[in-house]
């Protein structure tokens, strides 16, 4: 079975300095996407950065950037500049072709003034 | 943002009676969820559908039913409802399986208190 792993329950970061969130996941696939969804207390989720397992450059959209490792099957997510705006949950998700994503348990991120 | 409409958006009942929650999408998009998030738990799929009529089984399917018999409405049904089922539930669609070239979009989510 698919497993997507985020071992950090809880993070906080000062306003404007970087936080990286972990997320490990488990496939014997090679060919597979990756994704970090934000739920804010609205509980909208929302589609932050997705990665494509067979690119080896790692995504980036603005203030938010991945690090993809392949071989240790690691996704992380880096959020630079911190925002009281970013404050929400954190979900990592996995696709491997079965029509279906995996979530983590997410990630809980406070935003320090 | 993507048209997705869950209603209702909260529901107070009590165990054993019939729940119904609709997801409704104006994108004509082919694929729909239904997931349910509880505390340590994530996101869990209940049920999805790939087409009307075209429904299989997610990972927490026990309890639940799911109907699609037109292209914008997927429902959600509850035979019994049991306090266990009490969370929150959302409905999710995408254009293709894969939320490559678009990702799934969600709704705002219901919540259900079953008591």
């Amino acid at each position: 079975a698919q497993t997507v792993t985020q071992s950090q329950p809880e993070m906080s970061v000062q306003e404007a300095e970087t936080v990286t969130l972990s997320c490990t996941y488990d496939t014997s696939e090679s060919d597979y996407y990756l994704f970090w969804y934000k739920q804010p207390p609205s509980r909208q989720m929302i589609l932050v950065i997705r990665q494509e397992a067979y690119k080896q450059q790692n995504a980036t959209e603005n203030r938010f950037s991945v690090n993809f490792q392949k071989a240790a099957k690691s996704f992380s997510l880096k959020i630079s500049d911190s925002q009281l705006g970013d404050a929400a949950m954190y979900f990592c998700a996995h696709w491997m072709g079965n029509e279906k994503l995996t979530f983590g348990t997410g990630t809980r991120l406070t935003i320090i003034p | 943002d993507a048209g997705i409409t869950q209603s209702p958006r909260h529901k107070v009942t009590e165990t054993g009676t019939p729940v119904t929650l609709r997801c409704h999408q104006t994108e004509n998009h082919r694929y729909m969820y239904w997931y349910r998030q509880d505390p340590g738990h994530g996101l869990r799929l209940i049920h999805y559908s790939y087409g009307v009529k075209d429904t299989d089984k997610g990972e927490v399917s026990d309890g639940y039913s799911v109907s699609r018999s037109k292209t914008e409405d997927f429902l959600l049904t509850l035979e019994s409802a049991t306090s266990s089922q009490t969370s929150v539930y959302f409905c999710a669609i995408s254009p293709t399986p894969d939320g490559v070239n678009q990702p799934q979009h969600f709704g705002d989510g219901t919540r259900l208190s079953i008591l």
